[in-house]
């Protein structure tokens, strides 16, 4: 079954504005964590948020986690050209497996 | 520290030929996992090794798919008389024992003609 559905489906933005992907999850979780993918690529590893943490920064990158609604969000702050991708959380409960959702696709035009 | 490292990148059989797909693990890294995605969506959990050992294949079909990881040697994820359906990516990903430090390779992408 689906664990992690990010949300929205696709976003378009220009350059310079912010970008905001959510993501909800349906069981308890050791950790959440987000990954992108450029197309035809592997996937990047961003960042990983543990159960027992709310907020965590990289860079630009802002994820929070609400453990109590089952929910995460990743901001994207100052989006570039280059931050064209998918963008994937995917959520570890038990046993280290993952268990991705579908994707948000992010366009940042220029 | 070379990464994952999966081979082919690209792999093309023909319907009811047998796919071999390696992945060898970041150095210090036990913990092998197989994914499949398919266009348009997100990866979907396959396989979870340790050397010699399946810990969790609740992902994995149950008929012609199977996976190893040898005592020396790549992680192989097989796919015999493979089906169109089978074309995907597959990537692998390595972890160490707390299961952190979770790497993904580049990829294998399965074509079946």
């Amino acid at each position: 079954s689906q664990q992690g559905e990010e949300d929205p489906q696709a976003l378009s933005i220009q350059e310079g504005e912010n970008a905001t992907m959510n993501c909800s999850y349906k069981t308890s979780i050791n950790n959440l964590q987000w990954y992108r993918q450029n197309s035809g690529r592997g996937l990047v590893h961003l960042i990983l948020i543990r159960s027992n943490e709310r907020e965590k920064h990289s860079g630009r990158l802002r994820v929070t986690l609400d453990t109590s609604k089952k929910s995460s969000s990743l901001l994207i702050t100052a989006s570039r050209a280059a931050d064209t991708a998918s963008y994937f959380c995917a959520t570890s409960s038990y046993g280290n497996k993952l268990v991705f959702g579908a994707g948000t696709i992010l366009r940042v035009k220029s | 520290n070379a990464g994952v490292m999966q081979n082919p990148r690209h792999l093309v059989r023909r319907r009811g030929q047998e796919a071999r797909l390696r992945c060898s693990p970041m150095k210090g890294h036990s913990h092998v996992y197989w994914y499949r995605q398919l266009p348009e969506e997100g990866l979907k959990f396959m396989v979870y090794l340790q050397k010699e050992n399946i810990i969790d294949e609740s992902g994995m079909p149950k008929e012609r798919f199977s996976a190893e990881f040898p005592k020396e040697g790549p992680s192989i994820l097989r796919i015999q008389q493979v089906v169109r359906g089978d074309s995907a990516a597959y990537f692998c990903a390595s972890s160490d024992d707390e299961g952190y430090g979770y790497t993904f390779g580049s990829g294998t992408r399965l074509t079946v003609v």
